[in-house]
């Protein structure tokens, strides 16, 4: 089943900071989070791994509850190069280790 | 350079006219994939394989066939018994279920 990602679209201006959410129904193994701009391939950003842990890279960082079965993606001082599209995907703990991605969500940041 | 390559990267058939898309990658990865991304959609899993001649069925194997010979290669035949084929086609790979690279896609259309 697919994660379900909320807000399914955002607008920013440059600086300002955003939260993207990923939950699933399922208990999970991992989370993956991915950026992809338009016409083009997604890019990777970050892994979470059964753990409950944090990870950060440059100004972007995320969250993994296991417990809740959700993780959040954190933006912080968005830049304009930090518009796209954000997907989460999702490994469910099980015998099916498959990526289940979500619908994604639309960031657009604006000068 | 290490990476994915898939070609073409546009493909116009007929319909009723199967149809194979090439991905090949050199970097040593085990796994590979398949997905299909339709306008404003998520990344939805046709196939991957986890190994040399060996593969799985996704969430929409339907109308789709790939192989799996060589670990540098996994292409994908979309079949005449596809009824909507017309769509971004991306492929992926990963060591195991670490991060996913993904190839440039190919944007096939059916007239």
């Amino acid at each position: 089943q697919q994660p379900v990602q909320s807000p399914q679209a955002v607008i920013l201006r440059e600086g300002e900071d955003a939260v993207i959410n990923c939950s699933s129904s399922k208990a999970l193994y991992s989370v993956h989070w991915y950026r992809q701009k338009h016409g083009e391939a997604p890019v990777f950003l970050m892994i979470l791994l059964k753990g409950g842990e944090q990870k950060g890279h440059d100004k972007i960082s995320a969250s993994f509850n296991e417990k809740k079965q959700q993780s959040s993606l954190y933006l912080t001082a968005s830049q304009l190069s930090y518009s796209g599209t954000y997907f989460c995907g999702t490994v469910s703990s099980g015998s099916a280790r498959q990526l289940t991605f979500g619908s994604g969500t639309q960031l657009t940041v604006l000068p | 350079d290490g990476g994915i390559t898939q070609s073409p990267k546009y493909l116009f058939r007929k319909e009723g006219q199967n149809v194979t898309l090439s991905c090949e990658q050199n970097l040593n990865h085990d796994a590979m994939y398949w997905y299909r991304q339709d306008p404003g959609q998520g990344l939805r899993l046709i196939y991957y394989s986890q190994i040399v001649n060996d593969f799985q069925k996704g969430d929409i194997a339907e109308g789709y066939s790939v192989s799996r010979e060589k670990k540098e290669s996994f292409p994908l035949t979309v079949t005449s018994a596809q009824k909507n084929p017309t769509a971004f086609y991306l492929c992926a790979s990963s060591r195991g279920l670490h991060e996913q690279f993904f190839g440039p896609g190919t944007r096939l259309t059916v007239l």
